[in-house]
């Protein structure tokens, strides 16, 4: 089966750094999304990996290793509204968009 | 019309009625798509139309029916609710099927 694994909760400081890890065991690859989902409301496209390596867009960076099957995104200098779930989610061979069950991310003063 | 608009943003729906959500775009885009989100489950895909007249099931499609009549509108059917259909709905659209997907606002669905 497929499967997409992130921690469900984490908690970090404000102005601190925190890393959000995603493995994936999917049929096939064709890219990895990053959302971010406030609470009540839509998910919202953060970033996306085909390539092996890191992408990096202003505070939130996005780091992709096909050969292990992981992904990370990397905040920066968080801020008190950075707290939301971020979601993780895989293109896989048939080009459909398997999703993990999303990291709630609290950041704390 | 900005974006993806989905109406109603919430309803109480009693137990075996028929329910039909609604989902507008206006970005022009080629496939639209039908989430339930539930807590601890993520996103799942109900249905999903890559291009205008054609429509495919996801992971989740048994009680809902989809139609794709032109490129904006894509509803989304529930012939008969059940409990186990309360969820929050999303309606997503891409340019093509690997492209980043879009989403509308939501409708809360509770069913009882």
């Amino acid at each position: 089966g497929q499967n997409i694994d992130q921690p469900t909760e984490m908690t970090a400081t404000e102005g601190a750094i925190v890393q959000i890890n995603c493995t994936y065991q999917t049929s096939g690859f064709n890219g990895l999304f990053w959302y971010q989902q406030h609470a009540g409301e839509a998910p919202t496209f953060l970033s996306y990996n085909v390539l092996d390596g890191l992408e990096e867009k202003g505070r939130f960076s996005s780091f992709l290793s096909r050969s292990k099957g992981y992904s990370y995104l990397l905040l920066k200098e968080l801020q008190m509204k950075d707290s939301a779930s971020y979601l993780c989610a895989v293109v896989d061979s048939n080009y459909q968009l398997i999703w993990g069950a999303g990291t709630k991310l609290i950041i704390k003063p | 019309i900005a974006g993806i608009t989905q109406a109603p943003t919430s309803q109480i729906l009693a137990a075996g009625r028929r329910m039909t959500l609604r989902c507008t775009q206006d970005m022009r885009h080629n496939a639209m798509y039908w989430y339930r989100q539930d807590l601890g489950l993520g996103l799942r895909l109900i249905h999903y139309s890559n291009t205008a007249g054609t429509t495919g099931k996801g992971e989740v499609p048994d009680g809902y029916s989809v139609s794709r009549a032109n490129t904006d509108d894509f509803p989304l059917t529930l012939a008969s609710a059940v409990p186990s259909q309360t969820s929050v709905y999303f309606c997503a659209t891409s340019g093509g099927s690997a492209d980043t997907q879009y989403f509308g606002p939501g409708t809360r669905l509770t069913v009882l």
